[in-house]
């Protein structure tokens, strides 16, 4: 069975420091989405792309955040500078146009240290 | 704008216990329903989905979800738990293509 493939599962950085986290969704699917997730609460949606375009970012802290989708495929979402309120889980998504049902991949455990 | 309240955080069962975790929502349009499960070290998975039809919605692993209209609520059940259903529940809504998720309850099963 086809799933979203995240890297790396887990990452350890220092405040003020970037990183950067990749997402694979299953091949077809058009839309994409990027979650983070703090711990005890639900995923909240940081972006979502329609192929390679951006469809909304309005929760996206663009100061610091930015994400890309450039061929409509693979997908990277990036903090610079990272700050200790970041650690959380970044989960990613996808969804094939038509179907309400979205797809997650394993996740992106970040600590900021 | 799209909101999900689920207002037990925490769930403790027995094994064979019923369960019935809370879900309502608010939204003033159409509304597609989801339950997300997510296993102690993996990833969100599909429990179960409404669309439209009928309100009683069955899903994987024995559960199932009602949607009542009128209470704007989409209540998770299943009759009698397993161990293996330890695990955090998610009830989300999407209007347009976004999925609003709440909080999330815990679910423990004590063997």
């Amino acid at each position: 069975e086809a799933e979203v493939a995240q890297s790396p599962r887990y990452k350890i950085t220092e405040k003020s420091q970037a990183v950067a986290f990749w997402c694979d969704p299953i091949s077809g699917h058009a839309t994409l989405y990027w979650y983070r997730q703090i711990l005890g609460q639900g995923p909240e949606l940081l972006v979502q792309f329609q192929d390679e375009s951006v469809v909304d970012d309005s929760q996206l802290p663009k100061d610091r955040f930015s994400a890309e989708r450039l061929k409509g495929v693979d997908s990277t979402l990036k903090i610079q500078p990272a700050e200790l309120g970041d650690s959380a889980m970044y989960l990613c998504a996808s969804r094939h146009s038509g179907n309400y049902e979205q797809y997650f991949g394993p996740g992106t455990r970040l600590t900021v240290t | 704008a799209q909101s999900v309240s689920q207002h037990n955080h925490h769930v403790i069962l027995s094994e064979a216990a019923s369960l019935e975790l809370g879900c309502n929502y608010s939204y003033g349009g159409t509304v597609n329903l989801f339950w997300y499960v997510q296993y102690p070290g993996q990833h969100l998975q599909l429990l179960l989905k409404y669309f439209s039809g009928d309100p009683l919605v069955k899903g994987i692993k024995g559960f199932e979800a009602e949607f009542i209209k009128s209470k704007f609520s989409f209540n998770l059940r299943k009759p009698s738990v397993q161990w293996s259903d330890t695990a955090e529940y998610f009830c989300a809504v999407t209007g347009a293509n976004n999925l609003f998720f709440g909080t999330g309850t815990r679910l423990t099963v004590i063997p």
